[in-house]
Protein backbone atom coordinates (compact mmCIF):
# COMPACT_ATOMS: atom_id res chain seq x y z
CA UNK A 1 0.00 0.00 0.00
CA UNK A 2 1.00 3.75 -0.94
CA UNK A 3 2.68 5.63 2.09
CA UNK A 4 1.14 8.63 0.64
CA UNK A 5 -2.00 8.92 -1.66
CA UNK A 6 -3.72 11.44 -2.93
CA UNK A 7 -7.48 11.89 -4.23
CA UNK A 8 -8.37 12.37 -6.99
CA UNK A 9 -5.80 11.32 -9.45
CA UNK A 10 -7.31 13.37 -12.16
CA UNK A 11 -9.88 16.18 -12.06
CA UNK A 12 -11.51 18.46 -14.92
CA UNK A 13 -13.38 21.57 -13.37
CA UNK A 14 -14.63 24.82 -14.71
CA UNK A 15 -13.24 27.96 -13.81
CA UNK A 16 -14.81 29.83 -10.18
CA UNK A 17 -15.59 25.82 -9.12
CA UNK A 18 -14.50 25.40 -5.34
CA UNK A 19 -11.80 22.19 -5.56
CA UNK A 20 -10.63 20.26 -2.99
CA UNK A 21 -7.53 17.76 -2.92
CA UNK A 22 -6.52 15.63 -0.36
CA UNK A 23 -3.20 13.63 0.61
CA UNK A 24 -3.31 11.56 3.66
CA UNK A 25 0.16 9.27 4.45
CA UNK A 26 0.56 6.61 6.59
CA UNK A 27 4.27 7.40 7.61
CA UNK A 28 3.68 8.73 10.85
CA UNK A 29 5.51 12.08 9.73
CA UNK A 30 4.23 15.38 10.95
CA UNK A 31 5.11 17.15 8.26
CA UNK A 32 3.88 17.46 4.87
CA UNK A 33 3.51 20.00 1.78
CA UNK A 34 2.09 20.80 -1.41
CA UNK A 35 3.73 21.30 -4.76
CA UNK A 36 2.59 21.84 -8.14
CA UNK A 37 4.47 21.10 -11.06
CA UNK A 38 4.25 22.72 -14.37
CA UNK A 39 6.16 22.74 -17.28
CA UNK A 40 9.67 24.52 -17.01
CA UNK A 41 9.01 25.68 -14.04
CA UNK A 42 9.75 21.76 -11.69
CA UNK A 43 8.15 21.85 -8.26
CA UNK A 44 6.87 24.97 -6.83
CA UNK A 45 5.63 24.96 -2.92
CA UNK A 46 2.28 26.32 -2.14
CA UNK A 47 2.11 25.62 1.51
CA UNK A 48 3.60 23.44 4.12
CA UNK A 49 2.54 22.30 8.01
CA UNK A 50 4.86 20.84 10.11
CA UNK A 51 2.33 19.67 12.88
CA UNK A 52 -1.34 19.86 13.02
CA UNK A 53 -1.42 23.43 14.70
CA UNK A 54 1.13 25.02 11.99
CA UNK A 55 0.27 26.35 8.76
CA UNK A 56 2.83 27.91 6.64
CA UNK A 57 2.85 29.52 3.09
CA UNK A 58 4.85 28.43 0.40
CA UNK A 59 6.57 30.47 -2.33
CA UNK A 60 2.85 30.40 -4.27
CA UNK A 61 -0.17 30.09 -2.05
CA UNK A 62 -1.99 33.15 -3.59
CA UNK A 63 -5.55 31.37 -4.48
CA UNK A 64 -5.09 28.80 -2.62
CA UNK A 65 -6.12 27.31 1.19
CA UNK A 66 -5.35 24.25 3.35
CA UNK A 67 -6.33 22.29 6.10
CA UNK A 68 -4.31 19.89 8.30
CA UNK A 69 -7.25 18.06 9.68
CA UNK A 70 -4.77 15.02 11.14
CA UNK A 71 -1.26 14.66 11.89
CA UNK A 72 -1.92 12.03 8.88
CA UNK A 73 -4.65 14.18 6.47
CA UNK A 74 -3.71 17.15 4.67
CA UNK A 75 -5.93 19.20 2.20
CA UNK A 76 -5.05 21.66 -0.63
CA UNK A 77 -8.53 23.81 -1.48
CA UNK A 78 -9.17 26.27 -4.80
CA UNK A 79 -11.97 28.55 -3.83
CA UNK A 80 -12.51 29.63 -6.98
CA UNK A 81 -10.80 27.99 -9.68
CA UNK A 82 -8.94 29.59 -13.23
CA UNK A 83 -7.19 28.22 -16.05
CA UNK A 84 -3.59 29.31 -14.94
CA UNK A 85 -4.47 26.77 -11.90
CA UNK A 86 -4.02 24.21 -14.17
CA UNK A 87 -1.00 21.79 -13.51
CA UNK A 88 0.17 18.76 -11.65
CA UNK A 89 -0.18 18.82 -7.80
CA UNK A 90 2.23 16.85 -5.32
CA UNK A 91 1.55 16.13 -1.67
CA UNK A 92 4.57 15.37 0.20
CA UNK A 93 5.82 14.28 3.54
CA UNK A 94 9.37 14.61 5.90
CA UNK A 95 9.88 13.19 9.45
CA UNK A 96 12.54 16.35 10.18
CA UNK A 97 14.34 19.12 8.72
CA UNK A 98 17.97 17.69 9.13
CA UNK A 99 17.84 16.12 5.64
CA UNK A 100 14.59 17.28 4.22
CA UNK A 101 14.18 13.76 2.44
CA UNK A 102 10.41 14.13 1.40
CA UNK A 103 8.14 11.55 0.31
CA UNK A 104 5.94 12.19 -2.80
CA UNK A 105 2.26 11.12 -3.42
CA UNK A 106 1.59 10.13 -6.68
CA UNK A 107 -0.50 13.45 -7.85
CA UNK A 108 -3.65 14.95 -8.63
CA UNK A 109 -3.57 15.89 -12.77
CA UNK A 110 -6.00 19.08 -12.36
CA UNK A 111 -7.25 21.01 -15.54
CA UNK A 112 -9.44 23.78 -15.23
CA UNK A 113 -11.44 25.07 -18.20
CA UNK B 1 13.83 34.18 -9.39
CA UNK B 2 15.33 31.01 -9.94
CA UNK B 3 17.51 30.21 -7.51
CA UNK B 4 17.76 26.48 -8.49
CA UNK B 5 18.07 26.20 -12.20
CA UNK B 6 18.72 23.34 -14.71
CA UNK B 7 19.81 24.58 -17.90
CA UNK B 8 19.13 21.10 -20.06
CA UNK B 9 15.64 20.33 -20.09
CA UNK B 10 16.36 17.33 -21.86
CA UNK B 11 19.33 14.79 -22.20
CA UNK B 12 19.75 11.70 -24.55
CA UNK B 13 22.38 9.16 -23.68
CA UNK B 14 22.89 5.78 -25.31
CA UNK B 15 22.96 2.79 -22.63
CA UNK B 16 25.78 1.71 -20.84
CA UNK B 17 27.35 5.33 -21.14
CA UNK B 18 27.77 7.79 -18.49
CA UNK B 19 24.81 10.47 -18.11
CA UNK B 20 25.40 13.28 -16.86
CA UNK B 21 22.66 15.97 -15.20
CA UNK B 22 23.76 19.29 -13.99
CA UNK B 23 22.23 21.50 -11.48
CA UNK B 24 23.82 25.43 -10.47
CA UNK B 25 22.05 27.48 -7.76
CA UNK B 26 22.77 31.05 -6.83
CA UNK B 27 21.79 31.36 -3.16
CA UNK B 28 25.82 30.89 -1.22
CA UNK B 29 23.24 30.08 1.91
CA UNK B 30 22.05 26.58 0.67
CA UNK B 31 24.04 23.60 2.68
CA UNK B 32 22.16 20.46 1.63
CA UNK B 33 21.42 19.22 -1.84
CA UNK B 34 18.96 16.22 -3.14
CA UNK B 35 18.03 14.78 -6.76
CA UNK B 36 14.78 13.21 -6.86
CA UNK B 37 13.94 11.30 -9.84
CA UNK B 38 10.20 11.07 -11.33
CA UNK B 39 8.57 8.37 -13.70
CA UNK B 40 5.54 9.61 -15.69
CA UNK B 41 2.26 9.37 -13.28
CA UNK B 42 4.30 8.87 -10.32
CA UNK B 43 5.37 11.19 -7.61
CA UNK B 44 9.15 12.23 -7.46
CA UNK B 45 11.56 10.16 -5.99
CA UNK B 46 14.59 10.57 -3.58
CA UNK B 47 17.45 9.16 -5.38
CA UNK B 48 20.89 11.03 -3.39
CA UNK B 49 21.90 13.52 -1.13
CA UNK B 50 25.29 15.80 -0.69
CA UNK B 51 25.88 17.74 2.62
CA UNK B 52 27.86 21.47 1.28
CA UNK B 53 31.01 19.63 3.90
CA UNK B 54 31.38 16.98 1.25
CA UNK B 55 32.29 17.45 -2.77
CA UNK B 56 31.50 14.31 -3.62
CA UNK B 57 29.05 11.53 -2.34
CA UNK B 58 27.87 8.19 -4.01
CA UNK B 59 25.84 5.19 -3.95
CA UNK B 60 26.06 2.46 -6.27
CA UNK B 61 25.34 3.41 -9.99
CA UNK B 62 25.00 7.26 -8.92
CA UNK B 63 27.53 10.04 -7.59
CA UNK B 64 26.99 13.37 -6.90
CA UNK B 65 29.59 16.16 -6.84
CA UNK B 66 29.05 19.60 -5.34
CA UNK B 67 31.46 22.23 -6.57
CA UNK B 68 30.39 24.95 -3.75
CA UNK B 69 32.63 27.80 -5.63
CA UNK B 70 31.31 27.68 -8.81
CA UNK B 71 27.68 27.14 -7.13
CA UNK B 72 27.41 23.78 -9.12
CA UNK B 73 26.26 20.19 -8.64
CA UNK B 74 26.13 17.50 -11.14
CA UNK B 75 24.33 13.90 -10.92
CA UNK B 76 26.72 11.00 -12.59
CA UNK B 77 24.90 7.74 -12.98
CA UNK B 78 27.34 4.97 -14.72
CA UNK B 79 26.58 2.62 -16.44
CA UNK B 80 23.43 4.24 -17.55
CA UNK B 81 20.34 1.87 -18.10
CA UNK B 82 16.79 1.81 -19.72
CA UNK B 83 15.32 1.86 -16.17
CA UNK B 84 16.92 5.73 -15.46
CA UNK B 85 15.19 7.14 -18.44
CA UNK B 86 12.96 9.38 -15.97
CA UNK B 87 12.70 13.52 -14.68
CA UNK B 88 15.61 14.35 -12.59
CA UNK B 89 15.05 17.26 -10.22
CA UNK B 90 17.75 19.11 -8.46
CA UNK B 91 16.95 20.58 -5.23
CA UNK B 92 18.80 22.56 -1.98
CA UNK B 93 18.04 23.88 1.06
CA UNK B 94 19.02 26.74 2.80
CA UNK B 95 21.07 26.81 6.32
CA UNK B 96 18.57 27.07 8.73
CA UNK B 97 15.80 27.00 6.09
CA UNK B 98 12.66 24.49 6.24
CA UNK B 99 11.96 23.74 2.76
CA UNK B 100 13.41 23.04 -0.37
CA UNK B 101 13.99 24.64 -3.33
CA UNK B 102 13.62 22.36 -6.76
CA UNK B 103 14.96 22.94 -10.31
CA UNK B 104 13.07 22.98 -13.15
CA UNK B 105 14.00 19.02 -13.57
CA UNK B 106 15.68 17.36 -16.76
CA UNK B 107 14.10 14.66 -18.91
CA UNK B 108 17.11 11.82 -19.27
CA UNK B 109 16.21 9.37 -21.54
CA UNK B 110 18.36 6.00 -22.38
CA UNK B 111 18.35 4.61 -25.87
CA UNK B 112 19.29 0.80 -26.29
Amino acid sequence: DADVTQTPRNRITKTGKRIMLECSQTKGHDRMYWYRQDPGLGLRLIYYSFDVKDINKGEISDGYSVSRQAQAKFSLSLESAIPNQTALYFCATSIDGATDTQYFGPGTRLTVL
Amino acid sequence: DQQVKQNSPSLSVQEGRISILNCDYTNSMFDYFLWYKKYPAEGPTFLISISSIKDKNEDGRFTVFLNKSAKHLSLHIVPSQPGDSAVYFCAARAQGAQKLVFGQGTRLTINP
